[in-house]
C-alpha cells in the first residue's frame, strides 16, 4: 500500500529557508505526478506545486519567487523548498499524489499525515 | 483564482440521517471537482472526482452531483465512522483550489 510521510524542520526563523521532504514507500514514483499542499491555521488547503517523475513542474503563482519543487527517483522521494519564509507559512505542510487520471484531469488520492511548520523567532 | 464557498460550515446531524453538503465555485469548473474527507490527525481521503465518481473504496452511501458552479455532496444514512470534515477541491484551472470544508458533527 502506497504511503507518504513528510518530514521537516518544525520550527524555522523569519527570513529563511524551509526545507521538505516527501518519502514515498510502497510503490513507485515513475509516471505520476506529486504535490505538495498547505493549510495554514483557519484557512483552505493551498496547493504549493507540482512535480512529474520526470522533472516536469509546476508552482503556484503567488508563491513562484519563493518556492522550488525537485524530485529524486533513485530514493523515492520529492522535496520543497520555501524561501524567506513569514509567519504566514505557518501551516501543516502536506505531500500527495495525483493517481487518480481522467483525460487531462488528475486527482489527488494518496495523501501524507501532514507535518506541521511554525515560523517564528 | 477560482474560488471555493462551502455550506453549511457545520452540520449537526444524528447517525442514519441524510447529509446534504455543498460547494459553489466562484467561475465553471465544469465537472472538474473532487470531495474529500478528513479527520483530525489522518492524512486526506479522496471520495468522489469528476463531481460524481466514488473514488476506489467510498461506500455507495456517498453520492455526488452538479456541474458548473453548483455542487453537492450527500451522505445517504450516517455511519458513525462519517463524523468528519468534508472539503471540495476544483482542478479545472491553476492553481487549484480548495473549499474551506463542511464539519458533520453528532447532534
Amino acid at each position: 500500500q502506497l504511503q507518504l510521510q513528510e518530514s521537516g524542520p518544525g520550527l524555522v526563523k523569519p527570513s529563511e529557508t524551509l526545507s521538505l521532504t516527501c518519502t514515498v514507500s510502497g510503490g513507485s514514483m515513475s509516471n505520476y505526478w506529486w504535490d505538495w499542499i498547505r493549510q495554514a491555521p483557519g484557512k483552505e488547503m493551498e496547493s504549493l506545486a507540482y512535480i512529474h517523475s520526470s522533472g516536469d513542474s509546476n508552482y503556484n503563482p503567488s508563491l513562484k519567487s519563493r518556492v522550488a519543487i525537485s524530485v529524486d527517483t533513485s530514493k523515492n522521494q520529492f522535496f520543497l523548498r520555501l524561501t524567506s519564509v513569514t509567519a504566514a507559512d505557518t501551516a501543516i505542510y502536506f505531500c500527495a499524489r495525483y493517481g487518480v487520471v481522467v483525460g487531462n484531469y488528475y486527482y489527488t488520492d494518496v495523501w501524507g499525515k501532514g507535518t506541521t511548520v511554525t515560523v517564528s523567532s | 483564482e477560482i474560488v471555493l464557498t462551502q455550506s453549511p460550515a457545520t452540520l449537526s446531524l444524528s447517525p442514519g440521517e441524510r447529509a446534504t453538503l455543498s460547494c459553489r465555485a466562484s467561475q465553471s469548473v465544469s465537472s472538474h471537482l473532487a470531495w474529500y474527507q478528513q479527520k483530525p490527525g489522518q492524512a486526506p481521503r479522496l471520495l468522489m472526482y469528476e463531481a460524481s465518481n466514488r473514488a476506489t473504496g467510498t461506500p455507495a452511501r456517498f453520492s455526488g452531483s452538479g456541474s458548473g458552479t453548483d455542487f453537492t455532496l450527500t451522505i445517504s444514512s450516517l455511519e458513525p465512522e462519517d463524523f468528519a470534515v468534508y472539503f471540495c477541491y476544483q482542478r479545472s484551472k491553476w492553481p487549484e483550489t480548495y473549499g474551506p470544508g463542511t464539519k458533520v458533527d453528532i447532534k
